[in-house]
């Protein structure tokens, strides 16, 4: 069984452009979340989007969005990016609330 | 407010030890913890979870350990190995969080160092 998928892996941005991320969960998964890892702040909570439906938000800016597909896939996007939205962001996906979430290898996004 | 903590930043074992990383959680209504490993350049990687009605699962050379009364998690990992070597995070859902579903609380995590 194929795990969580994310892409790209890796990602070089300049502040104000913007970004799409990926996250392919595991087959059979219909929750995908998102953080955001950081040395500084740890891993945070962006969005957790279930039967493609936003779920929980946490406390990011509107700068951060999401969106989830009818085949469960989920997308995240960060506009008008800033040096400080470097970070690692990282999907997981688990089958329904209070299940074992998975996480994919994130994507490591660096704003010059 | 909740939160999720480490008693400790790092913690260097010799292989072939038993090692204890410890948590504490604020949130008495959390009623799910989870563990994870992250190595380098990965993503966190599930090792084992607890419920809140229970006080102790065992996996293959973990064990989990869940005290309710103090709030505090414990993750055990029986004869330590090189491989063991990560960055291991506690977690915790509040059902109680406003629109929560999958939302987790991730502590600063521990470093985990086994020396040969």
């Amino acid at each position: 069984k194929a795990g969580v998928t994310q892409t790209p892996r890796y990602l070089i941005k300049t502040r104000g452009q913007q970004v799409t991320l990926s996250c392919s969960p595991i087959s059979g998964h219909r929750s995908v979340s998102w953080y955001q890892q950081t040395p500084g702040q740890g891993l945070q909570f962006l969005f957790e989007y279930f039967s493609e439906t936003q779920r929980n938000k946490g406390n990011f800016p509107g700068r951060f969005s999401g969106r989830q597909f009818s085949n469960s896939r989920s997308e995240m996007n960060v506009s008008t990016l800033e040096l400080g939205d470097s970070a690692l962001y990282l999907c997981a996906s688990s089958l329904a609330w209070s299940t074992e979430a998975f996480f994919g290898q994130g994507t490591r996004l660096t704003v010059v | 407010g909740e939160s999720v903590g480490l008693h400790l930043p790092t913690l260097s074992v010799q292989e072939g030890d038993n090692s204890i990383i410890n948590c504490a959680y604020s949130n008495s209504a959390s009623d799910y913890f989870i563990w994870y490993k992250q190595e380098s350049g990965k993503g966190p990687q599930f090792i084992i979870d607890i419920r809140s009605n229970m006080d102790k699962r065992q996996g293959q050379r973990v064990t989990v350990l869940l005290n309710k009364t103090v709030k505090h998690l414990s993750l055990q990992i029986a004869a330590t190995q090189p491989g063991d070597s990560a960055v291991y995070f506690c977690a915790e859902r509040n059902p109680r969080n406003t629109g929560a579903n999958s939302k987790l609380t991730f502590g600063k995590g521990i470093t985990l160092s086994v020396r040969p």
